[in-house]
C-alpha cells in the first residue's frame, strides 16, 4: 500500500517568514495530493490540493508543488501569520480513492 | 457547500456500553464515507471504508465486530463502537466524497467526536 513520510514533525518560525513542509510517497499510481490544517481538536481543513498532471498550484500565500519522478510534493506558506499555527497534514490518494495521510506538522509562528 | 455533520461531538460513556456516531452529507450525495481514528498528536488513521448498500471495508487490524458500520443511505452512515473500552477513547472523524466526483476530489470531513470511555 501506500505509505506517506512527511518533514518536518514540528516547525518553528518568525511571524512573515516562510514555511516549507515536505512529503515523500511510496506509490507511484498516487494521483492526487490534498493538504490539510488541523487546529486542535477541530477537523482537517482543506488548504491546497494538487493533480499529478500538475507540477505547482498557487492559492494567495499557499504553494504546492509536486514532483512525480522523485515522488515527493511540499507544502509552502509564504509571510506566515499567527493564525497560520496548526497542524498540517499531506496525503496521497491511489485508485480507489483512499486516503494516506502524513504523520503530521505542527506549525508554529511567533509574533 | 459539502459540508458534513458529524454527531455527538463528545460522548462519555461507561466501559462496556454501546456508542453511535453519526455521519451525514448534508447538501451532495456519498456513496462512499470513511472513518477515520485520531489518537492525541497523531495522524488520522483509517479504520474503514463504508460504502452504501454493502459491507464496510476494514483496515488491516480493525476490528470490525467492534466498530460496526452501517450506510443505509446515500447521506448517512454510522459507526457503532461496541462493548467500548477505555482503550477505544480517541477523536473518531468521518469523511466522505460527493457520488458525482471523481476519485481525485477533495474529502470533507465531519466535525469529529471526542469519546472518552471511563
Amino acid at each position: 500500500g501506500e505509505n506517506v513520510e512527511q518533514h518536518p514533525s514540528t516547525l518553528s518560525v518568525q511571524e512573515g517568514d516562510s514555511a516549507v513542509i515536505k512529503c515523500t510517497y511510496s506509490d507511484s499510481a498516487s494521483n492526487y495530493f490534498p493538504w490539510y490544517k488541523q487546529e486542535l481538536g477541530k477537523r482537517p481543513q482543506l488548504i491546497i490540493d494538487i493533480r499529478s498532471n500538475v507540477g505547482e498550484k498557487k492559492d494567495q500565500r499557499i504553494a504546492v508543488t509536486l514532483n512525480k519522478t522523485a515522488k515527493h510534493f511540499s507544502l509552502h506558506i509564504t509571510e506566515t501569520q499567527p493564525e497560520d499555527s496548526a497542524v498540517y497534514f499531506c496525503a496521497a490518494v491511489t485508485g480507489y480513492s483512499t486516503l494516506t495521510f502524513g504523520k503530521g506538522t505542527m506549525l508554529l509562528v511567533s509574533p | 457547500g459539502a459540508v458534513v455533520s458529524q454527531h455527538p461531538s463528545r460522548v462519555i460513556c461507561k466501559s462496556g456500553t454501546s456508542v453511535k456516531i453519526e455521519c451525514r452529507s448534508l447538501d451532495f450525495q456519498a456513496t462512499t464515507m470513511f472513518w477515520y481514528r485520531q489518537f492525541p498528536k497523531q495522524s488520522l488513521m483509517l479504520m474503514a471504508t463504508s460504502n452504501e448498500g454493502s459491507k464496510a471495508t476494514y483496515e488491516q487490524g480493525v476490528e470490525k465486530d467492534k466498530f460496526l458500520i452501517n450506510h443505509a443511505s446515500l447521506t448517512l452512515s454510522t459507526l457503532t463502537v461496541t462493548s467500548a473500552h477505555p482503550e477505544d477513547s480517541s477523536f473518531y472523524i468521518c469523511s466522505a466524497r460527493a457520488a458525482d466526483r471523481g476519485n481525485n476530489s477533495p474529502l470533507h470531513f465531519g466535525n469529529g467526536t471526542r469519546l472518552t470511555v471511563t
